[in-house]
């Protein structure tokens, strides 16, 4: 068990429909970052917060939103689901921003994402 | 294209030496990183180097850094079943705002008995 955990683990939807990934970081992490990853794509990273402030965007669709709480947990929501978004999406957590030092990412077990 | 790129798959015998090159392209890159996927499972860190290190090892593995070549490797001695998995290199830098890692495709390694 990383620390970090991921809900759900397997969700199957439908075209056209929305839903919500949820991560919740390991103890004392106050950086969250989403990746996708894909069999023709590979890992993409999608976004980054830092105690709850957005801190970096990669390659996330206007269809897709983010967002960290005070908690520090994080969501994922993916709206107007196209097939081709099935795959796998990882919350990874860190320390600290990043800047500073090795920016060691802990990862979770994933939420596959099914699309049909 | 790929900022990262990796051989996609390594066959080795148990026992023997395996050996996952990487390549990069961003120059600033700082930190660079392995990482391991079991079927699964999310991604695990390795190991790690700092990009003004040549070597570094731990236990089993030894990272080989050729920053003038941009050119990284993993070599895991004595390789056993416990090994075949997905290996992942990464690199971090300011090009890629420091937290953000930029990771490889991937090297698939099956270990053989």
């Amino acid at each position: 068990d990383s620390g970090v955990t991921q809900t759900p683990k397997h969700l199957i939807t439908a075209t056209g429909q929305r839903v919500t990934l949820r991560c919740s970081p390991r103890s004392g992490d106050l950086s969250v970052y989403w990746y996708q990853q894909s069999l023709d794509q590979g890992l993409q990273f999608l976004i980054q917060y830092y105690n709850g402030e957005e801190r970096a965007k990669g390659n996330i669709l206007e269809r897709f939103s983010a967002q960290q709480f005070p908690d520090l947990h994080s969501e994922l929501n993916l709206s107007s689901l196209e097939l081709g978004d099935s795959a796998l999406y990882f919350c990874a957590s860190s320390v600290g921003p990043g800047g500073t030092g090795a920016n060691v990412l802990t990862f979770g077990a994933g939420s596959r994402l099914t699309v049909l | 294209g790929e900022d990262v790129e990796q051989s996609l798959f390594l066959s080795v015998r148990e026992g023997d030496s395996s050996v996952i090159n990487c390549t990069y392209t961003d120059s600033s890159s700082t930190y660079l990183y392995w990482y391991k996927q079991e079927p699964g499972a999310g991604l695990q860190l390795l190991t790690y180097i700092f990009s003004n290190m040549d070597m570094k090892q731990d236990q089993r593995l030894t990272v080989l850094l050729n920053k003038k070549d941009k050119h990284l490797s993993l070599r895991i001695a004595d390789t056993q079943t416990g090994d075949s998995a997905i290996y992942f290199c990464a690199e971090s830098g300011v090009k890629n705002s420091w937290g953000k890692l930029q990771f490889g495709a991937g090297t698939q390694v099956v270990v053989t008995p």
